[in-house]
């Protein structure tokens, strides 16, 4: 079983206000992930991390923005929340060495 | 860089028959073919994988192939129970430890008791 952890699970807010998704994991792995994942199941990669101090750009432009300092917590923060960021967020994380990837059950935001 | 295909993108089958998913990738570089099933509420998890140097993987009712040549893989899942019930995701990379994972779109499979 994965350990890898994702909170809050729902969490519905207002226009304009600044939030952060949190990730955790306990597996010691270097590699961590965010996926945005829309109602039409697909997955789409917005940040990822090869370690601390390290945060990259995925495939799909967004406007949050991560930092890794400690290499089991990997957060997410929208300054400004908007209905657009209404999504499904997945966090993932993976050993450097191996490809197979691990992931959180997810937080569901609504942006009203 | 490289891109998935997946189909069908919904499937529905009756309890007991089999159930087949098709994926194609463009980079004939990618030698990594994981599929992850995600259940309701859950994050997607890895059931199978399959690298190039194999044509086929099986482990119980489920097995993947591999058509290198065609740039093909599908999953095949046998004898489906309601259990079996989620999305399913296909992915495929080149295989160092610095490539992502590219994902197709997903399908979801429902199966009828």
């Amino acid at each position: 079983e994965a350990d890898i952890y994702q909170t809050p699970r729902y969490l519905v807010i207002g226009t304009g206000k600044k939030i952060t998704l949190e990730c955790s994991q306990t597996m010691g792995h270097d590699k961590m992930y965010w996926y945005q994942q829309d109602p039409g199941m697909e997955l789409h990669l917005i940040h990822y991390s090869y370690g601390v101090n390290s945060t990259e750009k995925g495939d799909l432009s967004s406007e949050s923005t991560v930092s890794r300092i400690r290499t089991e917590h990997f957060p997410l923060t929208l300054e400004s929340a908007r209905p657009s960021h209404t999504s499904q967020y997945l966090c993932a994380s993976s050993d450097v060495a191996v490809e197979k990837l691990f992931f959180g059950s997810g937080t569901q935001l609504s942006v009203l | 860089g490289e891109n998935v295909e997946q189909h069908p993108s919904t499937l529905s089958v009756q309890e007991g028959d089999s159930a087949v998913i098709k994926c194609t990738y463009s980079d004939s570089a990618s030698n990594y073919f994981p599929w992850y099933k995600q259940e309701l509420g859950k994050g997607p998890q890895l059931i199978i994988d399959i690298r190039s140097n194999v044509g086929e993987k099986k482990d119980q009712r489920i097995a993947v192939t591999l058509n290198k040549t065609a740039k093909h893989f599908s999953l095949h899942i046998t004898e489906t129970q309601p259990e079996d019930s989620a999305v399913y995701f296909c992915a495929a990379s080149r295989d160092n430890a610095g490539n992502m994972l590219t994902f197709g779109g997903g399908t979801r499979l429902m199966v009828k008791p």
